[in-house]
């Protein structure tokens, strides 16, 4: 089956305007995941839905990041106002508990001006 | 304060020989470790894992060394392939969602 993807791949943003990235995971999956990644860092966790709860927001930056799982499958994280250290990869991932391998997509590179 | 460190941003191997890919981590919580690959452009991609119980997994040309009392551990690729030129990211777990991940070595395997 498909892997996990997201969409745009590329986003410029102008400072101060609001950003959405999506993620569609793998079929099934109920664990979801967003992660920053900083150019030459790590991923970063950002957040954790098991369906449609978000269970875990602790690593969004800022009260200008939320992110949402409506329906228990696609997933968007909005950025609002961004700034230019919001610049960055957003990486999502999906897994199915119990196993701990998470699958991740391709990113959405974002730029901000 | 960095949690899991890859101190190597790069390696060069040449092809036929072992890779020896090392990080460290400081939190004795962690419970679950794994590697992770990353070509340019694309995600990145599960490699193998190692749970805090064992000192060793292997997977084909993969094998991955836990230390817990030197909060060390390394992934050997034996024999290396110019295909196996990418990133790898160490990454750790003490709960099964929450992933903190290291800075990355860049490995080039050399033809």
């Amino acid at each position: 089956g498909a892997g996990v993807s997201q969409s745009p791949r590329y986003k410029v943003a102008k400072r101060g305007q609001d950003v959405a990235l999506r993620c569609d995971p793998i079929s099934g999956h109920v664990s979801l995941f967003w992660y920053q990644q900083a150019l030459g860092q790590g991923p970063e966790f950002l957040t954790y839905f098991q369906n449609e709860a978000q269970l875990d927001k602790s690593g969004l930056p800022s009260d200008r990041f939320f992110a949402e799982r409506p329906e228990g499958s696609v997933s968007t994280l909005k950025i609002q106002r961004t700034q230019q250290e919001d610049s960055a990869v957003y990486l999502c991932a999906s897994s199915l508990p119990p196993s701990y391998e998470q699958y991740f997509g391709p990113g959405t590179r974002l730029t901000v001006t | 304060d960095q949690q899991v460190k890859q101190n190597s941003p790069s390696l060069s191997v040449q092809e036929g020989r072992i890779s020896i890919l090392n990080c460290d981590y400081t939190n004795s919580m962690f419970d679950y470790f794994l590697w992770y690959k990353k070509y340019p452009a694309e995600g990145p991609t599960f490699l193998i894992s190692i749970s805090s119980i064992k000192d060793k997994n292997e997977d084909g040309r993969f094998t991955v060394f836990l230390n817990k009392s030197a909060k060390h551990l390394s992934l050997h690729i034996v024999p290396s392939q110019p295909g196996d030129s990418a990133v790898y990211f160490c990454a750790a777990s003490h709960s099964f969602y929450k992933y903190i991940f290291g800075t990355g070595t860049r490995l080039k395997v050399l033809a």
